[in-house]
């Protein structure tokens, strides 16, 4: 079965501090993993793919296929980054999502 | 190019009525993914549609809930007989042929059911 799992609902830190955004997955074959964002009720918007290995708005997510991971992460949160991030897999299906974080990025 | 069209934006209807929900994939795009995001639960998957055709089904309930993509049009999502644990965004995604993978999402269908 395939399974995303976000632990934590609500991530708040203080701008300019650094942000990691935990995600496991759970696939038994080679997945692709996504992040993507939805700001205020907007709709959600691809944020970064793992195969791209490119960084979007300072943000950057490794894929560590040993502990089945991929953060998100950021060295210096800013305001705007405040938003529900949540982490999909693609493995032999439609798109699965984690819960979702929030973060919130405090002034 | 507008992107994926959801509409109406937002939807009230009485327990007992029906909902439809229409999703206008991108140009180019012959994919079509139904999603309903519920308080705290993150997105489920609900079903998966190509031109004319149900591709995969397996989030959806059994009853009440039903989709299509026709040949001409948009894909609807239809509820019939709403109850008030139907209330939810509903998110609808499109995607290229060949690029199951690139999914490109609606502003959202927001349910609400009195």
């Amino acid at each position: 079965a395939q399974r995303v799992t976000q632990p934590e609902k609500l991530l708040s830190v203080f701008k300019g501090a650094p942000v990691e955004l935990k995600c496991n997955y759970s696939y038994s074959g080679s997945p692709e993993l996504f992040w993507y964002v939805q700001y205020s009720r907007q709709r959600l918007q691809l944020l970064l793919r793992h195969i791209s290995r490119e960084s979007i708005k300072g943000f950057t997510a490794d894929l560590n296929k040993g502990e089945t991971s991929f953060h998100l992460k950021k060295p210096f949160a800013q305001e705007e980054d405040s938003a529900m991030y949540y982490c999909a897999l693609s493995g032999n299906t439609p798109l699965v999502f984690g819960k979702g974080t929030r973060l919130s990025v405090i002034a | 190019n507008a992107g994926v069209m959801q509409n109406p934006r937002h939807l009230v209807r009485r327990r007992g009525q029906e909902a439809r929900l229409r999703c206008s994939p991108m140009k180019g795009h012959s994919h079509v993914y139904w999603y309903r995001q519920l308080p705290e639960e993150g997105l489920k998957f609900m079903v998966y549609l190509q031109k004319e055709n149900i591709i995969d089904e397996s989030g959806m309930p059994k009853e009440r809930f039903s989709a299509e993509f026709p040949k001409e049009g948009p894909s609807i999502l239809r509820i019939q007989q709403v109850v008030r644990g139907d209330s939810a965004a509903y998110f609808c995604a499109s995607s290229p042929p060949g690029q199951a993978r690139s999914y490109t999402f609606g502003s959202g269908t927001r349910l609400t059911v009195v």
